[in-house]
């Protein structure tokens, strides 16, 4: 099966606790993104990243970092989790780096919950 | 910035009523325009895309054709069915760096259908 994979699912953790989210493409993509989707359901981009460069939303706290250890693999790290990092995570792939046409395939999400 | 502006948050319709959710853009270039839809638990789901002006996208009975003059990519289905019950959201791609790209998403509707 080709997809974009992530786990875990879901995640609760207290503030101040580090976190990681794993994210494996199987469709043979170059380039590899994370979103977040907060409690409303808006969606915004965070990182943007394939083996030549990682563009950062400017927004992003830098508590957040991605790991990659190629490019079907882009795992997401919070550093010390703030309750407002409370989101879904989601994990996406194109097959290209710069192509505005090109389409973007998601993962199921990683809900995180910060208590 | 580049943005997207989904008028309607939330739409209620009975099976078989024709459904328009409005998507208008605001972009300093050409941008691709897509519709994704998400349902409960998963990632969104690519629809379909345009990327020129006049272009109709479609899929799943779903269409929008890609207004440059009006910049709109409204998103339209002749007959609803309980299954499009869902999430749906207009996005545009842009650059992201110098190279890089990244979908900016409008806010989503819900799309509920009563059987």
């Amino acid at each position: 099966e080709t997809a974009v994979f992530q786990t875990p699912n879901y995640h609760v953790t207290q503030v101040g606790n580090e976190v990681s989210f794993n994210c494996k493409q199987t469709l043979g993509h170059d380039t590899m993104y994370w979103y977040k989707q907060d409690s409303k359901k808006l969606l915004k981009i965070m990182f943007s990243y394939n083996n030549k460069q990682l563009i950062v939303n400017e927004t992003v706290p830098r508590r957040f970092s991605p790991q990659s250890s190629d490019k079907a693999h882009l795992n997401l790290r919070i550093k010390s989790v703030e309750p407002e990092d409370s989101a879904v995570y989601l994990c996406a792939s194109s097959p290209d780096w710069g192509g505005l046409q090109d389409t973007q395939y998601f993962g199921p999400g990683t809900r995180l919950l910060v208590l | 910035g580049d943005s997207v502006t989904q008028t309607e948050g939330q739409v209620a319709l009975s099976e078989e009523d024709f459904l328009t959710i409005h998507c208008n853009y605001s972009a300093s270039g050409y941008p691709a325009l897509f519709w994704y839809v998400q349902y409960p638990g998963e990632g969104p789901q690519f629809l379909f895309r345009a990327s020129r002006d006049k272009e109709k996208g479609s899929s799943r009975g779903f269409e929008a054709t890609y207004d440059k003059g009006t910049t709109s990519f409204h998103l339209r289905k002749a007959s609803v069915q309980e299954s499009d019950s869902a999430v749906y959201y207009c996005a545009l791609g842009d650059r992201c760096g110098s190279s890089g790209n990244k979908l900016i998403f409008g806010i989503g509707t819900l799309l509920s259908v009563k059987p």
